[in-house]
């Protein structure tokens, strides 16, 4: 069955840290890979997506991620954090062959640290 | 953008009672809506999607004559929770694709906060 797992479930940094966040997704051919934030209170929003073309996308906010095929992983990137990145992340994938269905990680909380 | 507006954000209700939650797109029309519930510090689990026309497609495990589905119009699906209890309190949460701008991405509602007492 498809799975996407997140490695890392809670992580805090200081402002200007780096982040990254892990995201790995089981075999299951063609994929659509996405990226999304949830601040506290509001609902989820899309920060990147991956579709097809160049495997490092950029989103919203400097966040930034990279399809490594061979890895089956999609990793978030940003080189200096905010506290007003202090969010859930939650990482997101599309396999073609299930149809519709997104599946998605169990989610990294992140904590910036003024 | 698109945006999928969820009503009520908050509901309290008795044990054994019956709570309808709507999702609607207002901006774009959605033949497919998905169901997610999110428990505390835990993922998005699909419950169910939501085909307009048609009969809701639920996921293994989810009962379908508790949680009730229906998508009447392009714009609109509800979920109703029937003879609720405890343990379905839970944050209930709706999305939608708008197929026409070929995005391809899940906009995803506000969420609704549901506590059974």
């Amino acid at each position: 069955a498809q799975s996407v797992s997140q490695h890392n479930h809670h992580v805090i940094l200081s402002e200007a840290a780096s982040l990254e966040l892990g995201c790995n997704y089981s075999y299951g051919g063609t994929v659509n890979l996405f990226w999304y934030v949830q601040y506290p209170g509001q609902h989820l929003q899309l920060l990147l997506k991956y579709f097809s073309g160049d495997p490092l996308v950029k989103g919203i906010k400097g966040f930034e991620a990279e399809f490594i095929k061979s890895k089956f992983s999609f990793n978030l990137r940003k080189p200096s954090v905010q506290w007003s990145d202090t969010a859930e992340y939650f990482c997101a994938v599309k396999f073609w062959k299930t149809g519709n269905q997104f599946y998605f990680g169990t989610g990294t909380s992140l904590t910036v640290i003024p | 953008g698109a945006v999928v507006s969820q009503h009520p954000s908050w509901v309290i209700c008795k044990s054994g009672t019956s709570v309808k939650i709507e999702c609607r797109s207002l901006d774009f029309q959605a033949t497919t809506m998905f169901w997610y519930r999110q428990f505390p510090k835990q993922s998005l689990m699909l419950m169910a999607t939501s085909n307009e026309g048609s009969k809701a497609t639920y996921e293994q495990g989810v009962e379908k004559d508790k949680f009730l589905i229906n998508h009447a119009s392009l714009t609109l699906s509800t979920l109703t929770v029937t003879s609720a209890h405890p343990e379905d309190s839970s944050f209930y949460i709706c999305s939608a694709r708008d197929w026409e701008s070929g995005a391809n991405v899940l906009t995803f509602g506000a969420g609704s906060r549901l506590t059974v007492l």
